[in-house]
């Protein structure tokens, strides 16, 4: 089955900073590779996905790239605020299949200092 | 649109008993998927159900189960609870099956002594 490893797993940086999550994945027919964070008391709520036909998504502070042939995908977070602090995780599925099933990493805890 | 409901949210059980979780997904959301949070092993797919149909089940052993019911609500329930049952459980919903997003609801904290 498919194994998705995150690094690093805490990660501190200063209000303004960039901050970047890296991934890899072990199963070369995944194709959908989503980010979630999550907030104290909370559910994972999505903040970006990309498919394996992108090679770079981008949202306002947030941007996701991913590299096919390494199998690996990284989540960059420019200007960092405060309430960026959360616990990121990264996924990956195949997705389209009748056997939908997200494997997730194991976190990434971010604190942004003021 | 309410967002996905998850009862109870937090509840103690003693080792040997069992517990009934449940999960009501965001209006017009078919699928439902069940995650275990750990701090040790992250979040970890437990089964996903369209249809009142388990279409896929993660790697936990049969003590773990669920099923859902026509109004695509969703229950799961854990037999004789063992202490590293403790967990955060979640419950994630989808329109239909395999559109990407997730929505997940605050989850089921339990603890068993």
């Amino acid at each position: 089955g498919e194994n998705v490893e995150q690094h690093p797993s805490t990660l501190s940086v200063q209000e303004g900073d960039s901050a970047v999550i890296k991934c890899t994945y072990s199963d070369s027919a995944s194709n959908y590779f989503p980010w979630y964070k999550q907030e104290l008391g909370k559910g994972p709520q999505l903040i970006i996905d990309i498919r394996s036909n992108v090679g770079e998504k981008k949202d306002q502070r947030i941007a996701v790239t991913l590299n096919k042939t390494a199998k690996h995908f990284s989540l960059h977070i420019t200007e960092t605020q405060p309430e960026d602090s959360a616990v990121y995780f990264c996924a990956a599925s195949l997705s389209g299949g009748s056997n939908y099933k997200l494997t997730f990493g194991k976190g990434t805890l971010l604190t942004v200092n003021p | 649109k309410a967002g996905v409901t998850q009862t109870p949210r937090y509840l103690i059980k003693t080792r040997g008993q069992q517990v009934t979780l449940s999960c009501s997904p965001i209006s017009g959301h078919r699928s439902v998927s069940w995650y275990q949070q750990t701090p040790g092993q992250g979040l970890q797919f437990l089964f996903e159900y369209f249809s009142e149909t388990q279409r896929n089940k993660g790697n936990f052993p049969g003590r773990f189960s669920g099923r859902q019911f026509s109004n695509s609500r969703s229950e799961m329930n854990v037999s004789t609870l063992e202490l590293g049952d403790s967990a955060l459980y979640l419950c994630a919903t989808q329109e239909a099956v395999n559109t990407g997003e997730l929505f997940f609801g605050e989850g089921s904290r339990l603890t068993v002594l």
